[in-house]
């Protein structure tokens, strides 16, 4: 159980363009999700949290006009890239929370590699 | 600022040893912690988590909690070489909030030598 997608997992983009990554919870209905960047030899950080059917809470020197998080259901959020740029390429994580159990474990999704050229 | 703070490594154990892989967290209200694994290139995935004061074990697993001295530790019993990855320490620093956020450590990479 606890299983959580990630769609595309690569990407190679131009630079100026947009690109959607999914994630999705496979088994379970998640009422948060929380998307991640992390680069080479870095640990993750957090770059917003989605909650189902309202705004995401983007943290602190996240641009929210260019990184759109959209949580349409209990199973998918979605973020957008927005008019990337070669410093946005990253390793884009997900992860969701089981609104089943009362509890506040993470389940990752696989990441998407994103290389914007 | 709430931190959590792992030593970054290598950690080198022999195949066969005890590694022990610590974490300590400057939020003393913190309520829930985590440990995850993470190979090179691919995601965290969940080893255990914790909860109360003590040992938890599973399998070749034992987390260890400690709120008063605000450390938690990891043992992988037995270790292989395939239990060579960065080993995430998390922590819910958001109780009793809406979101769940987890602060995450660095990361201690853990190298086991066949």
């Amino acid at each position: 159980g606890a299983v959580v997608s990630q769609h595309p997992s690569w990407v190679i983009c131009k630079s100026g363009t947009s690109v959607k990554i999914e994630c999705r919870s496979l088994d379970f209905q998640a009422t948060t999700m929380f998307w991640y960047r992390q680069f080479p030899k870095q640990s993750l950080m957090l770059m917003a949290t989605s909650n189902e059917g309202s705004k995401a809470t983007y943290e602190q020197g996240v641009e929210k006009d260019k990184f759109l998080i959209n949580h349409a259901s209990l199973t998918l959020s979605t973020l957008t890239v927005t008019s990337a740029h070669p410093e946005d390429s990253s390793f884009y994580i997900c992860s969701a929370v089981e609104l089943a159990l009362s509890t506040d474990t993470q389940y990752f999704g696989p990441g998407t590699r994103l290389t914007v050229l | 600022q709430k931190e959590v703070e792992q030593n970054s490594g290598p950690l080198s154990v022999p195949e066969g040893a005890i590694a022990s892989l610590n974490c300590t967290y400057s939020d003393r209200g913190s309520q829930s912690f985590f440990w995850y694994r993470q190979y090179s290139g691919k995601s965290p995935e969940l080893i255990m988590f914790i909860y109360s004061n003590g040992d938890k074990e599973d399998g070749r697993f034992t987390a260890q909690l400690n709120k008063a001295s605000q450390y938690v530790s990891l043992l992988i019993r037995d270790s292989q070489p395939s239990d060579s990855a960065t080993y995430l320490c998390a922590v819910n620093t958001d109780y009793g909030g809406a979101t769940n956020k987890l602060i995450f450590g660095t990361g201690t990479l853990l190298a086991v030598q066949p």
